[in-house]
């Protein structure tokens, strides 16, 4: 079953234009959202982050929506460029449940075209 | 540069092979994590440490057994794996376990391949 989903494997962008990588989950105990960026043969690396209680985020280039009532969040980079070509995961987290198991989603690769 | 120190970078290993992953990190962070990422899956979960106790086990096969020796270091001893354990496997930290502001940090991952 997964909670955490990312319906788009792949994305491709042109330089300069904004890029939308879309993410949705279906458990509506989860209080933290974030995003993570992966290069080929790197880990993980954090990118943004969101709070249940907020509905943005911004930091830079990058800003994470949330829509509660839709369990939807969105990560826009505005301006892509080409460095930000990349696998994006969308990760979930109820810090209020037993776990505090982060459950990231399948991931999208953003290509970002000079 | 990422801050979390993973060796070695790649391994293979035959079946009946004893060898150990190493995860090491200096950022005084006092929760560390194993994942496990099969090809065009996202991580997944395998064991958490808390100030060096293991406080999570997602029902990993006792093949793989975790040790964390001190606040810095993690190990995942492995033994007897199967080739479907082929995996990159990726170790985690942050400062605890369970709070916002406290994201995960990932090393590079060990690409494993068991044959």
């Amino acid at each position: 079953d997964q909670q955490v989903k990312q319906n788009s494997p792949s994305l491709s962008v042109q330089e300069g234009r904004i890029s939308i990588l879309n993410c949705d989950y279906t458990n509506s105990m989860f209080d933290y959202f974030l995003w993570y960026k992966k290069y080929p043969a790197e880990g993980p690396t954090f990118l943004i982050s969101i709070s249940s209680i907020k509905d943005k985020n911004e930091d830079g280039r990058f800003t994470v929506f949330l829509n509660k009532s839709a369990k939807h969040l969105s990560l826009h980079i505005v301006p892509s460029q080409p460095g930000d070509s990349a696998v994006y995961f969308c990760a979930a987290v109820n810090y209020g449940g037993a776990t505090n198991k982060l459950i990231f989603g399948t991931g999208t690769l953003l290509a970002v075209q000079p | 540069d990422t801050e979390v120190t993973q060796t070695p970078k790649h391994l293979v290993m035959g079946m009946t092979n004893k060898k150990s992953l190493k995860c090491e990190q200096h950022m005084g962070h006092r929760a560390m994590y194993w994942y496990k990422q099969k090809a065009k899956k996202p991580p997944e979960l395998m064991f958490v440490y808390s100030y060096e106790k293991l406080s999570i086990n997602e029902s990993v096969p006792s093949r793989f057994s975790p040790e964390c020796p001190n606040s810095s270091l993690l190990n995942l001893h492995l033994h007897a794996l199967q080739p479907e354990d082929s995996a990159l496997y990726l170790c985690a930290s942050s400062q605890d376990q369970g709070t916002n502001n406290s994201p995960l940090h990932f090393g590079n991952g060990t690409r494993l391949t068991v044959t």
